[in-house]
């Protein structure tokens, strides 16, 4: 089975220009979750969604920033106008709902630099 | 809120040694789950192991065993029989149960970062 796929895997543009992470979750699952990663800050959440709905959207770090999830298999997150303190990995990561236990997969992120 | 500290920054062990990483963390809740990723070079985050706060016993996965201790807050790591393989970042996370507003997100540590030795 295909595990959570993110795209691009590397992204690299000039400040103020706007980005676009894609993320497909994998078949079936119906939550998704954005991280950051940081060596300053580690790993944050961004942003989470159930059943298509952002649920908390409380890490996200100002308006430059935006995520949607239009349908059960894509999501994106957008950054309009970039900066070079947005330079991070992130990660998309998916999960069913239903099950406490149940893990979190995550896709190979995307390593975005901001020049 | 809810806090992950994972005290070592870098660790090291001789191949086929075994090695404990330390992860605490601070809740006032009583039913939670605990995880360990691993993250190799790749980048790609790998679920290791994972916990449920009202299990008593401490889970296992092949080489990989955790000490858990509920009271202390504490969840450490143990890797046995290492392989060079098991070179990487690891990350202790907690969630919280979802239910009750709470959907599950995990809260990170700052990671361990693991050196096998040949």
């Amino acid at each position: 089975d295909a595990g959570v796929i993110q795209s691009p895997r590397h992204e690299v543009t000039e400040m103020g220009q706007e980005v676009t992470l894609r993320c497909k979750p994998i078949s079936g699952h119906n939550s998704l979750f954005w991280y950051r990663q940081t060596m300053m800050r580690g790993l944050e959440l961004l942003i989470y969604f159930n059943n298509n709905v952002p649920i908390d959207d409380s890490g996200m770090p100002e308006d430059r920033f935006s995520a949607k999830m239009p349908n059960a298999s894509f999501s994106t997150l957008k950054i309009q106008p970039s900066e070079p303190r947005d330079s991070a990995v992130y990660f998309c990561a998916s999960s069913l709902l239903r099950g406490d236990n149940q893990p979190q997969h995550f896709g190979d992120g995307t390593r975005l630099s901001i020049l | 809120a809810q806090t992950v500290t994972q005290s070592q920054p870098e660790m090291s062990v001789q191949e086929a040694e075994t090695v404990t990483l330390s992860c605490t963390y601070d809740t006032s809740e009583s039913d939670y789950y605990l995880f360990w990723y691993k993250q190799p070079p790749s980048r790609q985050m790998i679920l290791v192991i994972r916990q449920e706060a009202y299990k008593q016993q401490n889970a296992t996965e092949n080489r990989f065993s955790v000490n858990f201790q509920k009271a202390a807050k504490s969840f450490s790591l143990k890797i046995s029989d290492s392989q060079l393989g098991d070179a990487a970042m690891y990350f202790c996370a907690y969630r919280r149960p979802t239910g009750g507003g709470s959907q599950g997100n995990l809260i990170f540590g700052k990671g361990t970062k693991l050196s096998v030795k040949p």
